[in-house]
This record gives C-alpha cells, sequence and structure tokens, in this order.
C-alpha cells in the first residue's frame, strides 16, 4: 500500500546546527510529495514540494530531493533557529486527478539557543 | 486572500453528545478536505469534496460521521453520537489544484469525554 515513514522525533538542536528529518515512502505511480509544518499554536503549512524525480523544493532556507531511486524525500537545513521549532510532516499525494495526502506521522524539532 | 477557517477552534462534549465542525475555505477552490489527527499519530485523510459532490469519502471511520458542504462553500463535519475515540484535532483544507499542495485551516481540537 502507500505509505510515508518519518524519522520518529523529537529532534533537539542547538541552533545554527544541520538539519536533516528523513523521510521514505511507499507509492505506487508517480506521486507528489510535500512537506508541511504546524508552528505551536497553528495549523499546517506547505513548506515546500516537488512533483517529480530529482524535483529540489525549497522554502525559508529547507530544501528536499525528489529521490525515486531510494523513495526518499529528506528535508534539510544548513542552520536552524529557535523560531524553527515545530512538527515537521512529509506527505506524499497520489496521482490521477484527485489527490489525498498521505501523512507521516510527525518529526517534533526542538530547537535552543 | 482569506485563509481556510474553522470553528470552533476547541470542544469538548460528553460521550454520546453530537458536535458539529464547520469549515470554510479559500474562497474558488473547488477542492476541500477533511483529515484528522487522532492520539498524536499520522494525520488521516477522511474525505474530499469538489464543489458539493463527495468525492472519494474513504477515509471515513464509521456512519456516526456525517460531512455535508451547502452550494459548493462551506462545509460542516458532524459526529453523532461521540464516542472517546473520536477526540483528536480536526483539519480541514481546500484547494484549486491539489497536485500543488493543500491549504489547511488551523484545525478543532475535540475532546470526547
Amino acid at each position: 500500500g502507500n505509505s510515508v515513514t518519518q524519522m520518529e522525533g523529537p529532534v533537539t538542536l542547538s541552533e545554527e546546527a544541520f538539519l536533516t528529518i528523513n523521510c521514505t515512502y511507499t507509492a505506487t505511480g508517480y506521486p507528489s510529495l510535500f512537506w508541511y509544518v504546524q508552528y505551536p499554536g497553528e495549523g499546517l503549512q506547505l513548506l515546500l514540494k516537488a512533483t517529480k524525480a530529482d524535483d529540489k523544493g525549497s522554502n525559508k532556507g529547507f530544501e528536499a530531493t525528489y529521490r525515486k531511486e531510494t523513495t526518499s524525500f529528506h528535508l534539510e537545513k544548513g542552520s536552524v533557529q529557535v523560531s524553527d521549532s515545530a512538527v515537521y510532516f512529509c506527505a506524499l499525494g497520489l496521482s490521477g486527478g484527485y489527490n489525498k495526502l498521505i501523512f507521516g506521522a510527525g518529526t517534533r524539532l526542538a530547537v535552543h539557543p | 486572500e482569506a485563509g481556510v477557517t474553522q470553528f470552533p477552534s476547541h470542544s469538548v462534549i460528553e460521550k454520546g453528545q453530537t458536535v458539529t465542525l464547520r469549515c470554510d475555505p479559500i474562497s474558488g477552490h473547488d477542492n476541500l478536505y477533511w483529515y484528522r489527527r487522532v492520539m498524536g499519530k499520522e494525520i488521516k485523510f477522511l474525505l474530499h469534496f469538489v464543489k458539493e459532490s463527495k468525492q472519494d469519502e474513504s477515509g471515513m471511520p464509521n456512519n456516526r460521521f456525517l460531512a455535508e458542504r451547502t452550494g459548493g462553500t462551506y462545509s460542516t463535519l458532524k459526529v453523532q453520537p461521540a464516542e472517546l475515540e473520536d477526540s483528536g484535532v480536526y483539519f480541514c483544507a481546500s484547494s484549486q489544484r491539489p497536485e500543488w499542495g493543500y491549504t489547511f485551516g488551523s484545525g478543532t481540537r475535540l475532546t470526547v469525554v
């Protein structure tokens, strides 16, 4: 079946550290891949996306590359800030015209000064 | 533009009672989705409207849940009667082009006691 697996959290980092949150997926067809972020007390926000293999999504210093050969979409940021503390969700959207998103369990990131 | 609006933001009800959640999508977005996150687990798809029609309701857990979208505008999700396991955060999202990602509301936190 279709599924998304994320690394378990919480992830705790110091400010300016390098961040990687692993995400792998299983899907039929050619899904689109997304990272959503939920800041404390807020709703989900689309962080970045990639719609085909080898695409790189980027936003706010975060990047993720759609790797079909390894079925991965790892999220990276070179230097995290305290304001990046949030829960990050990897998701895939199934192809076929009428998408529904399949989410991973979420990874909580805590960045300390 | 106004975002996706959900209300109430929080609801606490007793087991056996009825609760109705409302979602106002972004104007012009034909696609409207309901998702929920139970007990800090994965965010799971409930159903998808295209305008006023239910396109996919495969994620609805049982017949205690009823979703409607009047005139293709706002949507309601009614739980009747509520059970303890229905507690969680219910998210609504809308999109004009699903493959580009959704805009989510802030969610309704439902607690059944």
